[in-house]
């Protein structure tokens, strides 16, 4: 099973600071990688798929890079409504594993 | 517009088995995949298996092989995931989601149901 590592668990952060998460597959996954936005009480949102496309409605601060193994989400500008958890999820092959999260908090 | 709607909250008892329902409107269900995603208190989300379009195939992690099966129901749009033997561990919100595209893209979730395990 391919298993997904996400770093860091948790950040601070200013609003308008430029915020970098990365996920790590444990073996290649090409661009099979989505990252996710939750807010507490809330199911996931997708925010970019295949490594790099923004979903519709996704503001463009948000962007994905990488392929492979390595995967990185960065927010230019954190906004006031980024505050979240992220989650990245390959679906290279079953079982679509998540990563364990990363979570954006107010410094 | 694309909605799944699952069902209510569940209590129940380590030994006893739970089926969560989930039904889709605005599409016709067995067109896409269908996964089913679990969540327990301040975890990440855990993917427990899928239903593949046309329902021809089901797959299931392996933690969770002969202890759930997950089903569709044509002539109502709704989905199903039964789990057995449950345990104190199994507490969690089990998510339905529908699966868009060639990367699989859980692009439309359930609203959640929780499931307490608790004797």
């Amino acid at each position: 099973d391919i298993q997904m590592t996400q770093s860091p668990s948790s950040l601070s952060a200013s609003v308008g600071d430029r915020v970098t998460i990365t996920c790590r597959a444990s073996q290649t996954i090409s661009h099979y990688l989505t990252w996710y936005q939750q807010k507490p009480g809330r199911a996931p949102k997708v925010l970019i798929f295949a490594a790099s496309s923004r979903q519709s409605g996704v503001p463009s601060r948000f962007t994905g890079s990488g392929s492979g193994t390595e995967f990185t989400l960065t927010i230019s500008s954190l906004q006031p409504e980024d505050f979240a958890t992220y989650y990245c999820q390959q679906s290279f092959s079953t079982p679509r594993a998540f990563g364990q999260g990363t979570k954006v908090e107010v410094k | 517009q694309v909605q799944l709607v699952q069902s209510g909250p569940e209590v129940k008892k380590p030994g006893a088995s739970v089926k969560v329902s989930c039904k889709a409107s605005g599409y016709t269900l067995s067109d896409y995949g269908l996964t089913w995603v679990r969540q327990a208190p301040g975890q990440g989300p855990e993917w427990m298996g899928w239903i593949t379009a046309y329902n021809t195939d089901t797959n299931y992690a392996q933690r969770f092989q002969g202890r759930v099966t997950m089903t569709t129901d044509t002539s109502t749009n709704t989905a199903y995931m039964e789990l057995r033997s449950l345990r104190s561990d199994d507490t969690a919100v089990y998510y339905c989601t529908r699966n868009s595209g060639p990367y699989y893209i859980s692009d439309y979730w359930g609203q959640g149901t929780l499931v307490t395990v608790s004797s």
